[in-house]
C-alpha cells in the first residue's frame, strides 16, 4: 500500500516551547490530509482536515492557533503545537487520501509520541 | 457520516479464522465500509474496503451483506501478530471526508 511518514516518532519538549511534526507522502500525492491525535487507552479522535494550499478545517474544541496546520505541497503537511503544556501530550497520527484514481483509500502514518514537561 | 456498532473484544485461537462482525444499519448508497486495524503505540493500518461486493486480498476478506446494513472482515488463519483493535467505518467517496473512529474490537489471537 501507500507510504506515509511521521517524523519524529517521539518528541519531549519543555513546557512554553513549540513543536512541530511532519507528514509526508512518500509514493503519492495527496491533496487532503488529516491529523489525529489519540490519549491513552481511547480511540483516534479527528482534530482538522488539511486540503494542499488552503486553511486547515478544525473539528469542534480544536484551538486552531495552538495546534497549527500547514499543508503547503501535496507530499507535505506540518502539525505546530504551540505552547505546548503536559496535557497537550499525547499521540498525534496523521493520514493522507490518495485520491479516487488511486484506490480511494486513506493511509496513516506511524504516529508521532509527544512528551510535554 | 454513519455510526457502526462492533463487539468491545474478541478472542480467537491462533491457526483459526477470525470472523469480525459490524454492524452500520444506517449506511448510505455512496457510503463505502472501511476496516481498519491498530497495533499497539502505531498508526492504524489500513486492511481492506468495499461498497457493496465482497471484496478479498492479501489481508483478508470483506463480506458485506446484501442490505449493506452489516459486514464481516474475516481474517482466514490468525496469528499472534493479528492481535489488535480493529476499526470498520463508514466514509463517504469525498475527498474531504475523514475517517471517525469508534471504539473498535480488540481480537486477541493466542495459542
Amino acid at each position: 500500500g501507500a507510504v506515509v511518514s511521521q517524523h519524529p516518532s517521539r518528541v519531549i519538549c519543555k513546557s512554553g516551547t513549540s513543536v512541530k511534526i511532519e507528514c509526508r507522502s512518500l509514493d503519492f500525492q495527496a491533496t487532503t490530509m488529516f491529523w489525529y491525535r489519540q490519549f491513552p487507552k481511547q480511540s483516534l479522535m479527528l482534530m482538522a482536515t488539511s486540503n494542499e494550499g488552503s486553511k486547515a478545517t478544525y473539528e469542534q474544541g480544536v484551538e486552531k492557533d495552538k495546534f497549527l496546520i500547514n499543508h503547503a505541497s501535496l507530499t507535505l503537511s506540518t502539525l505546530t503545537v504551540t505552547s505546548a503544556h503536559p496535557e497537550d501530550s499525547s499521540f498525534y497520527i496523521c493520514s493522507a487520501w490518495t485520491g479516487k484514481g488511486s484506490g480511494n483509500t486513506i493511509y496513516f502514518g506511524e504516529g508521532s509520541w509527544l512528551t510535554v514537561v | 457520516d454513519a455510526k457502526t456498532t462492533q463487539p468491545t473484544s474478541m478472542d480467537c485461537a491462533e491457526g483459526r479464522a477470525a470472523n469480525l462482525p459490524c454492524n452500520h444499519s444506517t449506511i448510505s448508497g455512496n457510503e463505502y465500509v472501511y476496516w481498519y486495524r491498530q497495533i499497539h503505540s502505531q498508526g492504524p493500518q489500513y486492511i481492506i474496503h468495499g461498497l457493496k461486493n465482497n471484496e478479498t486480498n492479501e489481508m483478508a476478506s470483506l463480506i458485506i451483506t446484501e442490505d449493506r446494513k452489516s459486514s464481516t472482515l474475516i481474517l482466514p488463519h490468525a496469528t499472534l501478530r493479528d492481535t489488535a483493535v480493529y476499526y470498520c467505518i463508514v466514509r463517504g467517496n469525498q475527498a474531504g471526508t475523514a475517517l471517525i473512529f469508534g471504539k473498535g474490537t480488540t481480537l486477541s489471537v493466542s495459542s
